[in-house]
């Protein structure tokens, strides 16, 4: 299975200490994809990024949130200023290149502890 | 928008044994894919299996198997001679097919998940 990588593996924070999440998909691909799951329940969407751009949003990812690509391969998510609720496992996702289905394949995951 | 509901909050089964869970999901979509995610306590997402939704063949891999009823938009996992390293929960995936500017529909729906364990 094609890899994906993020970092930090764990995280703990203060309330209202702004984080950086970090994640290196499949390699010349140009779809990345995060998502969150609050323990306990299920997988949420949060933002796809497509050429450089956001592509959609979902009504979580409000205006504390922000993705970026800043040296063309490594992929973050920043939470500006981190609340109680955003204590979440944070996932980044990356299709395959060339496979039909576009796949996503799923990093190991961040696990963010907001306190 | 798209729906996926797993009515199985938790299942058990013997080593061995068979063990099927159900997912059903909600779309006005005719192409889509369905996916099923096994997550261990480690929380890692892996994929198990895929289905497009214009193959009337259902997937299989190895002991994994899927029954996908198109007319009554049903996506079950039918795992095989379930072993111990099956214990995981299971998440079924809804993921659109329609092509349009930025790739924005590929997003995956998630259900809530079956929590499978697997008895010795």
């Amino acid at each position: 299975e094609p890899e994906v990588t993020q970092t930090p593996s764990h995280q703990v924070t203060q309330m209202g200490q702004e984080v950086i999440l970090r994640c290196v998909p499949i390699s010349n691909h140009l779809y990345f994809y995060w998502y969150r799951q609050i323990l306990g329940q299920k997988v949420e969407f949060l933002v796809s990024f497509y050429n450089n751009e956001i592509s959609e949003k979902s009504e979580i990812f409000d205006d504390q949130f922000s993705v970026e690509r800043p040296d063309g391969s490594n992929f973050t998510l920043k939470i500006r200023s981190t609340k109680l609720e955003d204590s979440a496992m944070y996932f980044c996702a990356s299709p395959h290149p060339g496979q039909s289905g576009e796949t996503q394949y799923f990093g190991p995951g961040t696990r963010l502890l907001v306190l | 928008a798209q729906t996926v509901t797993q009515s199985q909050p938790e299942m058990s089964v013997q080593e061995a044994e068979t063990v099927t869970l159900s997912c059903t999901y909600d779309t006005s979509e005719s192409d889509y894919y369905l996916f099923w995610y096994k997550q261990p306590p480690s929380r890692q997402m892996i994929l198990v299996i895929r289905q497009e939704a214009y193959k009337q063949q259902n997937a299989t891999e190895n002991r994994f198997s899927v029954n996908f009823q198109k007319a009554a938009k049903s996506f079950s996992l039918k795992i095989s001679d379930s072993q111990l390293g099956d214990a995981a929960m299971y998440f079924c995936a809804y993921r659109s097919a329609n092509l349009n500017s930025g790739g924005s529909n590929y997003k995956l729906t998630f259900g809530k998940g079956t929590l499978l364990t697997v008895n010795p």
